[in-house]
C-alpha cells in the first residue's frame, strides 16, 4: 500500500503569516494533486504537478513537486481566513489500460485566525 | 451546473440495516469513483469503474458493492450496516488521462451506523 504522510496535521496561525505543509511518501508517483476541502463539502482540486522539481503558482499558494516525484509541498504567502479548511494531497500512478491510481494524503487541517 | 450529485446527505442506520448510496454525475465522464473519508482523514478508495458495466475494488471495498449500469449512475450499495461503516462518502468522477484526470467530488453523504 502506498502512503502519502502529510505534516503537519494540524496548523492554527494568525492571519498574515507564511506556512508551508508537506506531503511525503516513498513510492514515486507520475503526478501528483492539491485539493482543499471545506467542511461538509467534496474536496476541490487547486492544482496538478507533473514534472519533477515543476513549481506551481496560484496566487498566495505555491506548490512544489519533488526532484524524484516522491514529495510535495504547498506554502502559502500572507494567509487568510479564507485559505482556512483541510489540505489534501493526491498522488497519481498510471496503471495499465490508461487508468491513474490515485493515493490520497492523511490531510493537513488548517485554521487561520483573523 | 449539476456537476456531481449525491442522494441523500444524510442518513443513520441501525446495525444490519441496508441502504443505497446514490450518485450521478452529468459530465459524460467514464470514471467514476466512491470513498469513504473518517474524520480528519484523507479519503480511501472502496470502489472504482472505468465505464459501464465495469467495477474493480480500491482499498477498502469489504462491506460494500457497486454497479455501473450506465455512464451516468454509480450507486453504492450497504448490504449490513456495521459500526465500523459510519463515516462521509464521496462519488467522484473524472475523465481520462494524465494531465486530465481531474475528479470532481459531490457534495457526500454522512452516514451514522447506531
Amino acid at each position: 500500500t502506498q502512503l502519502l504522510e502529510q505534516s503537519p496535521q494540524f496548523l492554527s496561525i494568525q492571519e498574515g503569516e507564511n506556512l508551508t505543509v508537506y506531503c511525503n511518501s516513498s513510492s514515486v508517483f507520475s503526478s501528483l494533486q492539491w485539493y482543499r476541502q471545506e467542511p461538509g463539502e467534496g474536496p476541490v482540486l487547486l492544482v496538478t504537478v507533473v514534472t519533477g522539481g515543476e513549481v506551481k503558482k496560484l496566487k498566495r499558494l505555491t506548490f512544489q513537486f519533488g526532484d524524484a516525484r516522491k514529495d510535495s509541498s504547498l506554502h502559502i504567502t500572507a494567509a487568510q481566513p479564507g485559505d482556512t479548511g483541510l489540505y489534501l494531497c493526491a498522488g497519481m500512478r498510471g496503471l495499465s489500460g490508461g487508468y491513474q491510481k490515485v493515493t490520497f494524503g492523511t490531510g493537513t487541517k488548517l485554521q487561520v485566525i483573523p | 451546473n449539476a456537476g456531481v450529485t449525491q442522494t441523500p446527505k444524510f442518513r443513520i442506520l441501525k446495525i444490519g440495516q441496508s441502504m443505497t448510496l446514490q450518485c450521478t454525475q452529468d459530465m459524460n465522464h467514464n470514471y467514476m469513483y466512491w470513498y469513504r473519508q473518517d474524520p480528519g482523514m484523507g479519503l480511501k478508495l472502496i470502489y472504482y469503474s472505468v465505464g459501464a458495466g465495469i467495477t474493480d475494488k480500491g482499498e477498502v471495498p469489504n462491506g460494500y458493492n457497486v454497479s455501473r449500469s450506465t455512464t451516468e449512475d454509480f450507486p453504492l450499495r450497504l448490504e449490513l450496516a456495521a459500526p465500523s461503516q459510519t463515516s462521509v462518502y464521496f462519488c467522484a468522477s473524472s475523465l481520462v488521462g494524465l494531465a486530465k484526470n481531474i475528479q470532481y467530488f459531490g457534495a457526500g453523504t454522512r452516514l451514522s451506523v447506531l
